[in-house]
């Protein structure tokens, strides 16, 4: 199974843009990249994902380099609300198993 | 909103008590799953179901097993609760050919 490669943690003043890098060099070309969160005492939520294009929706965008192996999760402008443990996860195309890394701890300064 | 509910937010077992951890979705999904998260390690898969009575191991099956007699529920049971399997346990459902998983408050067990 490809696996992903994360910093263990970030830090981003409040209203400012946030760029979250993930590395998957051994990602396989049916494999979706996904991006979910995980607020303080909560399970994770869905954040977005993609497979070979970029990304945009209400909560934020995903940039895919051109070889996939790596990708980032960009926040527009952070919030304090935004501060949680942010998971890159790969998933095989036709299965329904997510591999989940340690993930980036984001800080968000007032 | 997709509701998935769990049992218990907080449990302590003795080692060797058989453990129930229920998991409820409200959002008529097909798939539902097992995970447990562990410091260090991220999300580990233990079970997951595609259907009522259907199941497939995940990668940390041992010391595992799973019911699902109705749709909206998946049980995970530690028939002989060990130390090492206290962790935070989360369920999550999804709905059949779709992307999302909706994830629960999660439970963390404490087997002492």
């Amino acid at each position: 199974d490809a696996k992903t490669t994360q910093p263990n943690s970030m830090e981003s003043n409040e209203e400012e843009p946030v760029h979250l890098p993930c590395n998957h060099s051994t990602i396989s070309g049916t494999d979706y990249i996904h991006w979910y969160r995980q607020l303080p005492s909560q399970g994770p939520e869905y954040v977005i994902h993609g497979l070979t294009s970029n990304v945009n929706n209400r909560m934020a965008s995903l940039a895919i380099a051109e070889d996939r192996k790596s990708s980032t999760l960009i926040l527009h402008r952070a919030t304090l609300r935004d501060a949680a443990v942010y998971y890159c996860i790969l998933r095989a195309s036709g299965t329904y198993k997510y591999i989940f890394g340690t993930g980036t701890r984001l800080k968000v300064l007032a | 909103d997709v509701k998935v509910t769990q049992s218990s937010r907080y449990l302590v077992k003795r080692t060797g008590e058989k453990v129930f951890l229920e998991c409820v979705q409200d959002m008529d999904h097909e798939n539902m799953f097992w995970y447990r998260q562990d410091p260090g390690l991220g999300l580990r898969l233990i079970y997951f179901s595609y259907d009522v009575k259907m199941k497939e191991k995940g990668d940390i099956p041992e010391g595992y097993s799973v019911s699902r007699e109705k749709k909206e529920r998946f049980s995970l049971i530690l028939e002989s609760a060990s130390t090492n399997q206290t962790s935070m346990y989360l369920c999550a459902s999804q709905h059949g050919g779709t992307d999302t998983q909706y994830f629960g408050p999660g439970t963390r067990l404490t087997v002492l």
